[in-house]
């Protein structure tokens, strides 16, 4: 299993659909999540972060299940300007021999938005 | 204005001839990392650093360096670069070792080996 999974995409979407990004990390003992936006050719930036609690950001919605190892992201009312690639990033964590800076980031899945 | 700096933004080169990416933070960030990105393969770390004069492994150290001697600056050096170091490469810094994964990124630098 790889350490962390996405689905890759492309995800073609039209204006106002609600998009949802899953991400799988196989160590457990992985304590930050995080997403990334990364638009074409730029670098990333980083979107939120990933609480047990499940967190929000205006349209934005990331949710963590330790018990399965899952990441999501939830987008609603997407707009033309979400088309990026969303990064799903996990620290490795101690028992990998990583530490908090040993960070490994999904390949990312594509979101394209359409009029 | 608070930032990561590259320089430069692109390189071409030729294999052996060994080359300096520098990397500077004005943000007093603790922690600073070097990634390279390939189609196909995503972000991968290259090294990183939790504070001056200590520096780590990530998961593709091969065939590169890097140093900490000041908080600001993290650069990545290529002593004898080869064609596989063609890459796009992200420096990033996060404010602390506890905050490793809020990372802000450099605006990248495209290295072309020939």
């Amino acid at each position: 299993r790889k350490e962390v999974e996405q689905d890759p995409g492309p995800f073609n979407v039209p204006e106002g659909a609600t998009v949802a990004f899953n991400c799988t990390y196989s160590n457990s003992a992985s304590q930050s999540f995080f997403w990334y936006r990364q638009d074409c050719r730029k670098e990333p930036k980083l979107l939120m972060s990933v609480y047990s609690s499940g967190n929000e950001d205006g349209r934005f919605t990331a949710q963590l299940n330790r018990a399965s190892q899952y990441i999501s992201l939830l987008i609603r009312d997407s707009k033309l300007s979400d088309s990026a690639t969303y990064l799903c990033v996990v620290n490795r964590g101690m028992n990998y021999g990583g530490s908090q800076g040993n960070l490994i980031f999904g390949k990312g899945t594509k979101l394209s938005v359409k009029p | 204005e608070a930032q990561v700096t590259q320089n430069p933004r692109y390189l071409i080169t030729v294999t052996g001839k060994k080359l300096t990416v520098t990397c500077s933070q004005n943000m007093n960030h603790e922690y600073m990392s070097w990634y390279r990105q390939d189609p196909g393969l995503g972000l991968r770390q290259i090294y990183y650093s939790m504070n001056v004069e200590v520096t780590d492994k990530g998961d593709v150290p091969e065939g590169y360096k890097v140093s900490r001697k000041e908080k600001r600056n993290f650069p990545l050096i290529l002593e004898s670069p080869s064609p596989n170091q063609t890459s796009l490469y992200f420096c990033a810094s996060s404010p602390t070792r506890d905050r490793a994964s809020e990372q802000y990124f450099g605006p990248g630098t495209r290295l072309t080996v020939t």
